[in-house]
């Protein structure tokens, strides 16, 4: 049973392009999970998706960030005009339901923005 | 009043010791206290975790300790191996969501032979 699978491990951008990061949760999870992780910090909350709805976007940037989660295919963050204060390590989590402990993490994308 | 404070940020155990991490919090709806491991190059993986209606929860050589009225969390690695060097982080959520999750600052963590 394949873990949450991320892709791309690593993505350079230079400022103003687009970022688009993948999740594919695991086998039998249909909700998902971003989080950000600065140098030296923290993973901080992003997004909560189910299949097709964003139930909490509560830490997502007002502009340029958006995420889904469509009823097929992996979920997708997606940054617009990157700055380079978006450089990051981006982790996706996926769970059965959210009142399961069972919460596994992805290995991360690293976005630099040059 | 949403944020959880981990300390100490490093630390340096011989093999075989205690090593021991702190975590204070002060939103005292929060009612699930994960911990997570995680080694450079990969996420987050859960450990052991913890709810409020217990004092202490062990796992092995990992053990949570819980003071609900200090409001504090503390993870306790027994015999402590070269192979437990990593980076660690408390967290803590509420209403039942055990995904969306307030983490830590972590604590990097050194086994030394």
């Amino acid at each position: 049973n394949a873990g949450v699978m991320q892709n791309p491990r690593h993505l350079v951008r230079r400022r103003g392009q687009e970022a688009r990061l993948r999740c594919s949760p695991m086998k039998g999870h249909s909700h998902v999970y971003w989080y950000r992780q600065l140098p030296e910090e923290g993973l901080k909350f992003m997004v909560y998706l189910q299949k097709e709805n964003i139930i909490d976007e509560s830490g997502m940037p007002k502009e340029r960030f958006s995420a889904e989660f469509p009823k097929e295919g992996p979920s997708i963050l997606r940054i617009q005009q990157v700055v380079r204060g978006d450089s990051a390590a981006y982790f996706c989590a996926s769970s059965p339901e959210p009142l399961n402990e069972k919460l596994f993490f992805g290995s991360g994308t690293q976005l630099s923005v040059l | 009043q949403q944020q959880v404070k981990q300390s100490p940020q490093s630390l340096i155990v011989q093999k075989g010791g205690i090593s021991i991490i702190n975590c204070a919090y002060e939103n005292t709806a929060f009612d699930y206290f994960p911990w997570y491991q995680q080694f450079p190059g990969k996420g987050p993986a859960l450990l052991i975790a913890i709810r409020p209606d217990v004092s202490e929860k062990k796992e092995g050589r990992f053990t949570i300790s819980f003071n609900k009225s200090a409001k504090q969390f503390s993870l306790h690695i027994m015999d402590s191996q070269p192979g437990d060097s990593a980076t660690y982080f408390c967290a803590a959520s509420k209403g039942g969501n055990t995904g969306k999750l307030i983490f830590g600052q972590g604590t990097t963590l050194q086994v030394k032979p």
